[in-house]
């Protein structure tokens, strides 16, 4: 059974890095050529918002209004991967979710079927 | 951009409910999905390419529409389809943008 689980700091002042990892069992990252593994966040009483995703190629795609913040990357020997989002501030206050989504090749890019049960980032001094 | 209506729906136990979700441009191929997310859960996925519905989901959910206009009804609402559901544009990149959600309550 897949299971994505994040994990991380759930306080953090502002203008610090937040730094999750989204632990993924049940299937490989490596072996799963054709999904991506991203990162969400969703503030309280909104909709989700995508932040970035990674290709077990390594390619990593980021929001264009976070892209000079942001970092994800991923340990394939442990099939996890990372979310890094420096400088945070309040508005970074959310619920950070990671989830799997399909690619061009399979007509699900950006198509989410897969999510962890999220884990809730607050930014305050 | 994506546009939900009601804000929120207000029915009782067994009732239908009709969710609507309009694009501002045409979404090619139909690549809109519907998500409900239950308080303090992640949103799951319920249906994709407009009517299909995703693994495990059953069949009092369906999709319909094309083009902008796509509905997704709920045949009988049971106690756990009280909850927030979120249309969702997807196949293009960026990963597609989410609308504000119909919030389903009880009546």
């Amino acid at each position: 059974q897949r299971q994505l689980q994040e994990s991380g700091p759930g306080l953090l002042r502002p203008s610090e890095t937040l730094s999750l990892t989204c632990n993924v069992s049940g299937t490989s990252i490596s072996g799963s050529s054709g999904y991506y593994w991203g990162w969400l966040r969703q503030p309280p009483g909104k909709e989700p918002e995508w932040i970035g995703s990674i290709h077990y190629s390594g390619a990593t795609y980021y929001k264009s209004s976070l892209k000079s913040r942001v970092t994800i990357s991923a340990d394939m020997s442990k099939n996890r991967f990372s979310l890094n989002l420096t400088s945070v501030t309040a508005a970074d206050t959310a619920v950070y979710y990671c989830a799997r989504h399909g690619s061009f090749g399979l007509g699900s890019y950006g198509l989410f079927d897969f999510w962890g049960q999220g884990a809730l980032v607050t930014v305050s001094s | 951009v994506l546009t939900q209506s009601p804000g929120t729906l207000s029915l009782s136990p067994g009732e239908r409910a009709t969710l609507s979700c309009r694009a501002s441009q045409t979404i090619r191929r139909d690549y809109l999905a519907w998500y409900r997310q239950k308080p303090g859960q992640a949103p799951r996925l319920l249906i994709y390419g407009a009517s299909n519905r995703a693994t495990g989901i059953p069949d009092r959910f369906s999709g319909s529409g094309s083009g902008t206009d796509f509905t997704l009804a709920i045949s009988r609402l049971e106690a756990e389809d009280f909850a927030v559901y979120y249309c969702q544009q997807y196949g293009d990149s960026p990963p597609g943008t989410f609308g504000p959600g119909t919030k389903v309550e009880i009546k």
